[in-house]
């Protein structure tokens, strides 16, 4: 289809509790890269992905956040034990070129860490 | 600092004229710039984008974009206004420094009545 499709919508955690969220990108886009929103209008990078390959995870906090795109499954971002600033809304986009070039964005989840 | 700012909340205009959604930007080093338009419960969705050459940018369905250095401005215009554009356009700026990190601007709300 046309869209990045992502989900859940709404997640809320536990402090300490795994967060799991899931992106499945463009059919025919290679390029995947995940985001979190840090204020109203700035997307924080956190990694992103040339078909299962790590392409650039220079964003990511590697202590607590792992990501995945294996093949025939939908990507994912997973937070281990999630702390009370990791709350945001995490957005997926892919790409059929690489950066800089224009991404689709998914509508992004809501993680609420309480 | 990089930042972007969308002057208007909201732009209204009549079906079969033409629009112009504003945008100027900041960044240290070249602009990358783009637009996304964002329909109701959907996700970003690409416009188009001004990375190198001609300033004038044509890209998804009939909006066009011109980027002016001296202005640092990336205004969105259309010929001819359609009802089904109305939906919450996005500025966004990234810069050749750091290419991942994306700028969005608050936003503006296009109006496109009858």
């Amino acid at each position: 289809g046309e869209e990045v499709a992502q989900t859940p919508k709404h997640l809320v955690r536990g402090e300490g509790q795994k967060a799991k969220l899931y992106c499945a990108p463009i059919k025919g886009h290679s390029y995947v890269f995940w985001y979190q929103q840090v204020l109203k209008n700035e997307f924080k990078f956190l990694i992103s992905f040339q078909n299962e390959n790590v392409f650039d995870e220079t964003g990511m906090p590697k202590e607590r956040f792992s990501a995945k795109c294996l093949p025939n499954s939908p990507c994912s971002l997973e937070i281990q034990a999630t702390k009370l600033e990791d709350s945001a809304v995490y957005f997926c986009a892919s790409s059929q070129e690489g950066p800089p070039y224009g991404y689709t964005f998914g509508s992004g989840t809501r993680l609420t860490v309480v | 600092a990089q930042s972007v700012a969308q002057p208007e909340d909201q732009v209204n205009v009549a079906e079969g004229n033409p629009l112009t959604v504003k945008c100027t930007y900041s960044v240290s080093g070249n602009p990358y710039l783009f637009w996304y338009v964002q329909y109701p419960n959907r996700g970003l969705q690409f416009l188009l984008k001004y990375i190198t050459g001609d300033n004038l940018v044509k890209g998804s369905y009939g909006f066009e974009a011109e980027f002016n250095k001296s202005q640092t401005s990336f205004h969105l215009k259309k010929p001819s206004a359609l009802v089904s554009d109305s939906a919450l356009y996005f500025c966004a700026v990234s810069d050749s420094y750091n290419f991942n990190k994306f700028y969005f601007g608050s936003g503006t709300k296009l109006n496109v009545k009858p």
